[in-house]
């Protein structure tokens, strides 16, 4: 059974970097084919995808907020923690972990996709 | 900057068949673009529903099902249920980063 949680702090003020930490159980992350992501939502707007990081330690980052963004993996601990500097009141939002997958098929390999996702936490950027 | 268009709300009745689509500022999407479909319900976490166009998970309703329609990808409702009213969105794969579509509201009545 793969379960996933997000945890870090609620508040954060502007200027300040954030610190989140996804913390997984039912799969490892020294798996080939298996990465966990991060995604995030405003209240109220649509879902954005931010980073991805994979089980041989490549990592993706959406290319608006790429200068901003490092996804990094504990493979021991089954954690993924992702840090985003500079944080402003617009990056208020729920923040999802989701654990993302490849397949194989025909001898070759797919990208799959975010199947399981975490709860969420919500992040407020106020001074 | 990349965007990724859906529908913003469609109106379906109870048993009908309803089709959401999701289309890609760099042109058609193709089976390269490995389409993801998710549900959202208020208050609760996306669910996703298909990857790579047209896969379902093992929890994905068989009345789901994900295709590529005129140069786009397409999430087909058939039969569709009153617990079906929720939030869709499309995310898209873009040779490693991905982009999600603006969500489709669709509301059964």
């Amino acid at each position: 059974q793969i379960t996933l949680k997000e945890s870090g702090p609620t508040l954060v003020k502007p200027t300040q970097t954030l610190t989140l930490t996804c913390t997984f159980s039912g799969f490892s992350l020294s798996t080939s084919g298996v990465g966990v992501g991060w995604i995030r939502q405003p209240p109220g707007k649509a879902l954005e995808w931010l980073a991805l990081i994979y089980w041989n330690d490549d990592k993706r980052y959406s290319p608006s907020l790429k200068s901003r963004l490092t996804i990094t993996k504990d493979t021991s601990k089954n954690q993924v923690v992702l840090t985003m500097t500079n944080m402003d009141p617009v990056d208020t939002a729920t923040y999802y972990c989701a654990h993302g997958f490849e397949y194989c098929s025909g001898g070759s390999c797919y990208s799959g996709g975010l199947d399981y996702w975490g709860q969420g936490t919500l992040v407020t950027v106020s001074s | 900057q990349t965007v990724v268009t859906q529908e913003p709300s469609l109106t379906v009745s109870p048993g009908g068949t309803v089709t959401l689509t999701c289309a890609s500022s760099t042109g058609a999407v193709t089976s390269g673009y490995y389409p993801n479909w998710f549900q959202q319900k208020p208050g609760q976490a996306p669910r996703a529903l298909i990857y790579s166009t047209s896969n379902k998970h093992s929890w994905t309703p068989a009345r789901f099902s994900g295709s590529l329609l005129g140069g786009k990808a397409a999430l087909t409702l058939s039969g569709v249920q009153p617990e079906d009213e929720a939030e869709y969105y499309c995310l898209l794969y873009y040779g490693g980063a991905r982009v999600f579509g603006g969500g489709t509201k669709l509301t059964v009545l």
